[in-house]
C-alpha cells in the first residue's frame, strides 16, 4: 500500500457505458495527477491538478473528464470510450509541483478494457 | 523536459551490485535527476533524485558525474524483487512542471 489507493483495480466496460476511476490519497498532497499507460507505452500524463484547479490537460479526448472535489479525491470520469482506450490508468500525487521536493506517489492503478 | 537516454535492459546476478546509466547531455543548471521504478503490475515507485551531489538513501545510490551529462543509480545488493523497469527523468526546477517517463531500462536479476 503506497498511500495512494484507487478503485476499482479491474474494470470492464462497454462502449457505450459511463464508468467512474477513483483515487484517494491521504498523504497531505497538494497536487494529484492521472496518468495512462498503454501496452508497450511510455506513461503519459492526461491530466494535473494543484490545490484542485486544474492546471494542465495533456490534449486529452473529451471522453475522459477529470474532477478533483478536494486535494485527497481525483477521479476519472469515462463515456463513450473506445477498445484502444484500454490501458492501466494511473493515479499520483505529490505534496506540490516543486521538481526538487520528494518525488510524486503512484497508486497501482486501474486496468480498464473497453469492449 | 531535457531528454535521457537509457539502455532499453539490463541483467544482473542476485546479490551483486547493479549500476544502471543515464545520459542527459542536454540537461540544463536547474534540472533535477529523478529516478523512478515500475514492478510488474504496480504503479511506478520513487526511487530518488538529486540536483548535483550524489545522493544516497535506503534504496539506492545517485551517483552524478561532475558534468551532470549523465548520472548512475546504484543498487548496491541487487534482489529479485528489484527486477523491474527503472526510469530516468529530468524536471526543470524553475518552474512547477509535470513529470514525464521515457520507455525506461527493463532489469533482470537472475538467481
Amino acid at each position: 500500500e503506497t498511500g495512494v489507493t484507487q478503485t476499482p483495480r479491474h474494470l470492464v466496460m462497454g462502449m457505450t457505458n459511463k464508468k467512474s476511476l477513483k483515487c484517494e490519497q491521504h498523504l497531505g498532497h497538494n497536487a494529484m495527477y492521472w496518468y495512462k499507460q498503454s501496452a508497450k507505452k511510455p506513461l503519459e500524463l492526461m491530466f494535473v491538478y494543484n490545490f484542485k484547479e486544474q492546471t494542465e490537460n495533456n490534449s486529452v479526448p473529451s471522453r475522459f473528464s477529470p474532477e478533483c472535489p478536494n486535494s485527497s479525491h481525483l477521479f476519472l470520469h469515462l463515456h463513450t470510450l473506445q477498445p484502444e482506450d484500454s490501458a492501466l490508468y494511473l493515479c499520483a500525487s505529490s505534496q506540490d509541483l516543486r521538481p526538487g521536493t520528494y518525488g510524486y506517489t503512484f497508486g497501482s492503478g486501474t486496468r480498464l478494457t473497453v469492449v | 523536459d531535457a531528454k535521457t537516454t537509457q539502455p532499453n535492459s539490463m541483467e544482473s546476478n542476485e546479490e551483486e551490485p547493479v549500476h544502471l546509466p543515464c545520459n542527459h547531455s542536454t540537461i540544463s543548471g536547474t534540472d533535477y535527476i529523478h529516478w523512478y521504478r515500475q514492478l510488474p503490475s504496480q504503479g511506478p515507485e520513487y526511487v530518488i533524485h538529486g540536483l548535483t551531489s550524489n545522493v544516497n538513501n535506503r534504496m539506492a545510490s545517485l551517483a552524478i558525474a561532475e558534468d551532470r551529462k549523465s548520472s548512475t543509480l546504484i543498487l548496491h545488493r541487487a534482489t529479485l524483487r528489484d527486477a523491474a523497469v527503472y526510469y530516468c527523468i529530468l524536471r526543470d526546477g524553475r518552474s512547477s512542471n509535470d513529470m514525464r517517463f521515457g520507455a525506461g531500462t527493463r532489469l533482470t536479476v537472475k538467481p
